[in-house]
């Protein structure tokens, strides 16, 4: 069975700074691997998405992660943070057969100090 | 295009109290889950259906959860009789097989 792991709960950047959450996974054959992001009050957003190829993915707001395979690993990147990037952040894992059950991550919350 | 709708967005309700989340998928997929989110377990996958057809309930709870999809644009999920425990985010989410599974706006359900 798949699992994900997200080793910070919590994460203070500045505004301006750089960013990396990091994404453990575990799972027996090529992962589907996705980021979510969920500000307060509200559903979860697809941040981008990994299925195949090229392994340094693209995703809104300007967010890019880095699939390793020998890591196991999908962190996500941000080269400069903005206020409005404040909010939990999930990471999570999906069998690539059948419907896609997806596993997340216990989330990190990022704080963005002014 | 409308993403995936869920009613009601909030709900209070008293211990005992049957209680109903409504989910319309987006028009096309043809899988629909429901997960719940809480502060100590995080998100959990309670159901999964394809094609209208349960395919994994393995996650909910207990007999008193169940959910049903009866057509392709429209899925419950109930709770009854209803607990403090049940309190959650509730989400909805669908997909193309095979494809990214969006998720909707969530119901905040409050059980007292």
């Amino acid at each position: 069975a798949q699992s994900v792991t997200q080793p910070d709960i919590h994460i203070t950047v500045s505004e301006g700074a750089s960013l990396e959450l990091r994404c453990n996974y575990s799972y027996g054959a090529t992962p589907y691997l996705f980021w979510y992001v969920q500000s307060p009050g509200q559903g979860l957003q697809l941040l981008l998405k990994y299925f195949s190829g090229d392994t340094l993915v693209q995703g809104i707001k300007g967010f890019e992660a880095e699939f390793k395979r020998s890591q196991s690993s999908f962190n996500l990147r941000k080269p400069s943070v903005h206020w409005s990037d404040a909010a939990e952040y999930f990471c999570a894992v999906g069998a690539v057969q059948g419907a896609q059950k997806l596993v997340f991550g216990q989330g990190t919350r990022l704080t963005i100090n002014p | 295009d409308a993403g995936v709708i869920q009613s009601p967005r909030h709900e209070v309700t008293e211990m005992g109290q049957e209680v109903t989340l409504r989910c319309k998928p987006i028009s096309g997929h043809n899988s629909l889950f429901w997960y719940r989110q809480t502060m100590m377990r995080g998100l959990e996958l309670l159901i999964y259906f394809n094609n209208n057809v349960p395919i994994d309930d393995s996650g909910m709870p207990e007999d008193r959860f169940s959910a049903k999809m009866p057509n392709a644009s429209f899925s419950t999920l109930k709770i009854q009789p209803s607990e403090p425990r049940d309190s959650a985010v509730y989400f909805c989410a669908s997909s193309f097989i095979g494809n990214t599974i969006y998720f909707g706006e969530g119901s905040w359900l409050t059980v007292v």
